[in-house]
């Protein structure tokens, strides 16, 4: 089975500029969430998608927002970049929206904002 | 509003020496409990998990973890660490809205 695949895996940006982030999810599964990671700190939920909708947000400003397309894929736009943005950005795709599904993550993309 | 803390931030342990890393969570309701495994230079990947009934769960590689309702804690063990299990290791509750808190992680180094 194909594991979820995330790009690009670095990028450099600017403050003020927007980046958006790709993920593909794992063969067969139809959530996906995405997650921050600061350096020291654990994965903190952004949003979830399922069937394209988002379905839960956690503590981020609205210029966090996201796409899922009708193959499960999903993009993660941030506008107006700023340095406390700096961090690792996972995904994760699992079967089904609920609690009991586990998640499956990706390598992750490295975003440092100068 | 959930939250997950773990206690250790940082563990060094010898070849054989037993494990026991620390979690507790908070959150009004019903979850489930998981811990996810990072080993140097691959991604977050699951360990264990617990839904329901039988409160210690074993996971892969010997792991099992402990889910004491009372004290709010799923504690993660190994009776014998091996060089091998030096990674980070993550708890996380998912609450009953599908949103996951994940604690700070423990690394954990384990001397040959």
């Amino acid at each position: 089975e194909t594991g979820v695949t995330q790009s690009p895996t670095h990028l450099i940006k600017t403050r003020g500029q927007q980046v958006t982030l790709r993920c593909s999810s794992q063969s067969g599964h139809n959530t996906v969430s995405w997650y921050q990671q600061a350096l020291g700190q654990g994965p903190q939920f952004i949003f979830q998608y399922y069937r394209e909708e988002e379905n839960g947000r956690g503590n981020f400003p609205p210029r966090f927002s996201g796409l899922q397309f009708p193959n499960y894929s999903s993009e993660l736009n941030v506008n107006a970049l700023e340095l406390d943005d700096s961090a690792l950005y996972l995904c994760a795709s699992s079967l089904g929206q609920g609690k009991n599904s586990p998640l499956h993550f990706g390598n992750g993309t490295r975003l440092t904002v100068t | 509003a959930q939250s997950v803390s773990q206690h250790n931030h940082h563990v060094i342990l010898s070849e054989a020496a037993s494990l026991e890393l620390g979690c507790n969570y908070s959150y009004g309701g019903t979850v489930n409990l998981f811990w996810y495994v990072q080993y140097p230079g691959q991604h977050l990947q699951l360990l264990l998990k617990y839904f329901s009934g039988d409160p210690l769960v074993k996971g892969i590689k010997g792991f099992e973890a402990e889910f004491i309702k009372s004290k709010f804690s799923f504690n993660l063990r190994k009776p014998s660490v091996q060089w091998s299990d030096t990674a980070e290791y993550f708890c996380a509750v998912i609450g009953n809205a599908g949103k996951s808190t994940f604690g700070d992680g423990t690394t954990l180094t384990v001397k040959p």
